[in-house]
């Protein structure tokens, strides 16, 4: 199994692009995170999914959209980047709901706004 | 929502010293969750607790709920451990919006 997968692991946009971030998984979980994280502070959750067709706000949403058109797949757009989008770009997954379950990430993906 | 302190915030120690890493949460919980994150890779759990104590091999988590306070053990630290340790914390029911986290310590272990 892959686990959880990213694409792309790097890239550069300049103010006004737009762009899609995808995360994969292979485990058949229900439950899909996007998350971003930035220097000084905590992982924080922009978006999330708890299964195919459904997707919810987490605490910072302003700017992206999401879909999970495939219960594998959980993508992140950027409409029109900004430089304060430049970040870190974690995906993760779950099985289901519960407090005991484990939640697991992708690689990252590393993203500058010029 | 909660509030995810940890201690340090670095920390440099020498090769076969005993590291303590701390996390305190301001309100209950339903789990809490230890990372592991290396230098440009991604994140991996180290220990899910909802009560007592968990070791694996050289690193032991302990949870105090009545505390709300855990701490996560490092013996004979080894340069290898040079990390990003993530404290993570679930609000009970579940939480479906996943978990909620400190902002990290960066732990260095020298040779």
């Amino acid at each position: 199994n892959a686990g959880v997968t990213q694409t792309p692991k790097f890239r550069v946009l300049k103010t006004g692009q737009s762009m899609t971030l995808l995360c994969a998984q292979d485990m058949n979980h229900e439950y899909m995170y996007w998350y971003r994280q930035d220097p000084g502070m905590g992982l924080r959750l922009i978006h999330y999914s708890v299964g195919e067709g459904t997707t919810a706000k987490g605490e910072v949403p302003d700017g992206y959209n999401v879909s999970r058109l495939k219960k594998q797949n959980f993508l992140l757009g950027l409409e029109s980047a900004a430089p304060s989008q430049t970040s870190v770009y974690f995906c993760a997954s779950r099985r289901f709901s519960g407090p005991q379950e484990t939640q697991y990430f992708g690689p990252g993906t590393r993203l500058l706004v010029l | 929502k909660n509030e995810v302190e940890q201690s340090p915030q670095n920390l440099t120690a020498q090769e076969g010293e005993f590291i303590t890493i701390n996390c305190s949460y301001s309100v209950g919980i339903s789990a809490l969750h230890w990372l592991q994150q290396h230098p440009g890779g991604g994140i991996v759990s180290l220990f899910m607790l909802s009560s007592g104590k968990k070791k694996h091999g050289r690193l032991i988590a302990t949870i105090n709920i009545q505390e709300k306070h855990s701490s996560l053990h490092i013996t004979a630290s080894h340069p290898r451990d040079s990390a990003v340790y993530i404290c993570a914390v679930r609000d009970p029911g579940g939480g479906a919006d996943g978990l909620t986290f400190g902002k990290g310590t960066h732990l260095i272990i020298q040779p």
